[in-house]
């Protein structure tokens, strides 16, 4: 159950696009679609941006997208704003039918 | 609206034992598998258990297998984790969350706001 790995902090400018990834194995992102992402401002509880992969909720801006190619799965945010500013996870189904989650990646807009 | 509320989290000694609770509403929680998750300090999410609707099929974590018992009671739309011999590495925020099936695991579609647990001499 080792954790997906994702880039401790990525950085952009107001404006700017920024690509998180999310790199699993052929036992998680690999084989299942169920690959999530979680924004998570300080002191708040996380909230769900992407699911199955590329799907938005509803109320989550068209800015946020979603993508995976083979065992890594990638999360984009067009249009950088002050408020994206914020701490990104990425989960994924596993073949053990539990859950598992990325170290999260800091992400700062300049 | 969909609410999880925690609570338990206190501070406890290192083989010390304590129980965490969960109150849901604003949907069917009978319908729904539900998860605990935790973030220790300054750190990334950990996933910990998971508990199908009906309480049947629960899975764990290596890092909290036979220390810890997930189970739910559907009468008072309540999830728990009974958690035992703790080690100051199970100090975290843990929450509360919910799956969008009723078996297995998908994904999490909400979070309640976290009980801190922390493990301490």
């Amino acid at each position: 159950q080792s954790a997906l790995t994702q880039p401790a902090s990525v950085s952009g400018s107001p404006g700017q696009s920024i690509t998180i990834p999310c790199t699993g194995t052929s036992s998680d992102i690999g084989f299942y679609n169920y690959v999530s992402w979680y924004q998570q401002h300080p002191g708040k509880a996380p909230k769900l941006m992407i699911y199955e992969v590329s799907n938005r909720p509803s109320g989550v801006s068209n800015r946020f997208s979603g993508s995976k190619s083979g065992n890594t799965a990638s999360l984009t945010i067009s249009g950088l704003q002050a408020e994206d500013e914020a701490d990104y996870s990425c989960s994924s189904y596993t073949s053990s039918s539990t859950l598992v989650f990325g170290g999260g990646t800091k992400l700062t807009v300049l | 609206e969909v609410q999880l509320v925690e609570s338990g989290g206190v501070v406890v000694q290192p083989g010390g034992s304590l129980r965490l609770s969960c109150a849901a509403s604003g949907f069917t929680f009978d319908d729904y598998a539900m998860h605990w998750v935790r973030q220790a300090p300054g750190k990334g999410l950990e996933w910990v258990s998971l508990i199908s609707w009906d309480g049947d099929s629960t899975y764990y974590a290596d890092s909290v297998k036979g220390r810890f018992t997930i189970s739910r009671d559907n009468s008072k739309n309540s999830l728990y984790l009974q958690m035992n011999s703790l080690r100051i590495e199970d100090t975290a925020l843990y929450y509360c969350a919910k799956d969008i099936v009723g078996v297995g695991a998908t994904f999490v579609d909400y979070w309640g706001q976290g009980t801190l647990v922390t493990v301490s001499s």
